[in-house]
């Protein structure tokens, strides 16, 4: 079992609210990814860290931000969440390998109203 | 990164054998093939990977296309807990990010 959690797993906000989706994992993987994903759809990447201090933005432009100052965290923050924005976020991680699984949390769904 | 064509969606029995077919000509020598399914309500999962040769675990089988352009998922007795969104992908290197595309949406009937 996947020892990689994300909360909250669902919120539901106001525009303009500031919010942070928390993703930690205790594995000691290096490698960490932020996927947005919404209802029947495909898995969007939007960041990506290699490790401590290393992000990157990943294929599909994305308002949010992330941080990476401990391996095991990985936050993504809307400093203002908009209708927009309202989708499911997936975490997951894994080794600094070029072939290594990747796991994933359960997901957080944010609904903006 | 190499992109994916499946079938949107497949419909199968239950113990029956599935197969879930996936192209990737553009993939490169040293792209890995990757295989991932999503439950509802759940995040995705990893199933099985390869990179030329076939592969089995306790979940499935990939068979990989001699020229690699296309690979194949097995599931040898299907159940209802098989139902799912079935993702192939194709990554490698120290850029190793995986993207995924809309795959495909397994039905198992009881």
């Amino acid at each position: 079992e996947a020892d990689i959690y994300q909360t909250p797993r669902y919120l539901v906000i106001g525009t303009g609210k500031k919010i942070t989706l928390e993703c930690s994992q205790t594995m000691g993987h290096d490698k960490m990814y932020w996927y947005q994903q919404d209802p029947g759809m495909e898995l969007h990447l939007i960041h990506y860290s290699y490790g401590v201090n290393s992000t990157e933005k990943g294929d599909l432009s994305s308002e949010s931000t992330v941080s990476r100052i401990r391996t095991e965290h990985f936050p993504l923050t809307l400093e203002s969440a908009r209708p927009s924005h309202t989708s499911q976020y997936l975490c997951a991680s894994t080794r600094l390998t070029n072939t290594g699984e990747l796991f994933f949390g359960e997901g957080s769904r944010l609904t903006v109203l | 990164d190499a992109k994916t064509t499946q079938p949107n969606s497949m419909e199968s029995n239950e113990e029956e054998p599935v197969h879930l077919p996936c192209n990737h000509s553009t993939i490169s020598g040293t792209d890995y093939i990757h295989w991932y399914r999503q439950l509802p309500s759940q995040g995705p999962e990893y199933v099985i990977h390869g990179l030329t040769s076939n592969v089995n675990n306790r979940m499935a089988s990939l068979a990989i296309a001699e020229d690699r352009k296309s690979s194949t998922l097995i599931l040898h007795r299907a159940t209802l807990r098989d139902a799912a969104v079935y993702y192939c992908t194709v990554s490698g290197g120290s850029n190793y990010k995986l993207t995924f595309g809309k795959g495909t949406l397994l039905t198992v009937n009881p």
